[in-house]
């Protein structure tokens, strides 16, 4: 069974880098692509971008060159980095499996960051 | 950007009713791209619905989705006390990948 978990502080400050981690287990890395959304507070849902397992990335052009997404195959992991952060990047960060031609059919159970000083 | 615009926001229904769903386009959409899900509270989306029409695996046959171009239709045949949730549509054709806002479906 595919299995994605994010890790990550919960808390940044303002100005700060949100870092997050999604480790992937039941399934290699390889092959499929790796997305991040998030989901602001009693709001919907925003993709942030993906990386594919070569270390192609797509970013969300609303975020203003402010998101890194990093791929290590060899820990099966992909992570994100949101630097200059402010209070509205307060939210649940989901990562997500895609592939082409194919929606996000595996998610992490999401973990919330909060961006206060 | 493609901006997809679902309605009703919410819908109030019984179990056993039927629910439609719509999600409208800004541009076409091929159906390829054209995904659901649902998102129950404190949970993550689950992927319902992919290529406009297809059940992902393990969805009831209740839930059937259609609609082509810039008109897409979520449809729950009778409703269960599970199916009560928000659910998303979500176009991936077009970067940036965009999600509507939800449809609430809630028990009346």
């Amino acid at each position: 069974q595919v299995h994605l978990q994010e890790s990550g502080p919960g808390l940044v400050k303002p100005s700060e880098t949100l870092s997050l981690t999604c480790t992937v287990s039941g399934a290699s890395i390889r092959g499929y692509y790796w997305n991040w959304i998030r989901q602001a507070p009693g709001k919907g849902l925003e993709w942030l971008g993906y990386i594919y397992y070569t270390g192609s990335t797509n970013y969300n052009p609303s975020l203003k060159s402010r998101v890194t997404i990093s791929v290590d195959t060899s820990k099966n992991q992909f992570s994100l980095k949101l630097s200059s952060v402010t209070p509205a990047d307060t939210a649940v960060y989901y990562c997500a499996r895609g592939n082409y031609n194919f929606p996000f059919d595996y998610w992490g159970q999401g973990t919330l960051v909060t961006v206060s000083s | 950007e493609i901006v997809l615009t679902q309605s009703p926001g919410t819908l109030s229904l019984s179990p056993g009713e039927r629910a439609t769903l719509s999600c409208r386009a800004s541009q076409g959409v091929s159906s390829t791209y054209l995904a659901w899900y649902q998102q129950k509270p404190g949970q993550a989306p689950r992927l319902l619905i992919f290529g406009a029409s297809n059940r992902a695996t393990g969805i009831p046959i209740r839930f059937s989705g259609s609609g082509s171009g810039t008109d897409f239709t979520l449809t729950i045949n009778r409703l269960e006390p599970e199916d009560f949730a928000v659910y998303y549509c979500q176009q991936f054709g077009s970067s940036p990948w965009t999600f509507g806002q939800g449809t609430k479906v809630e028990i009346k």
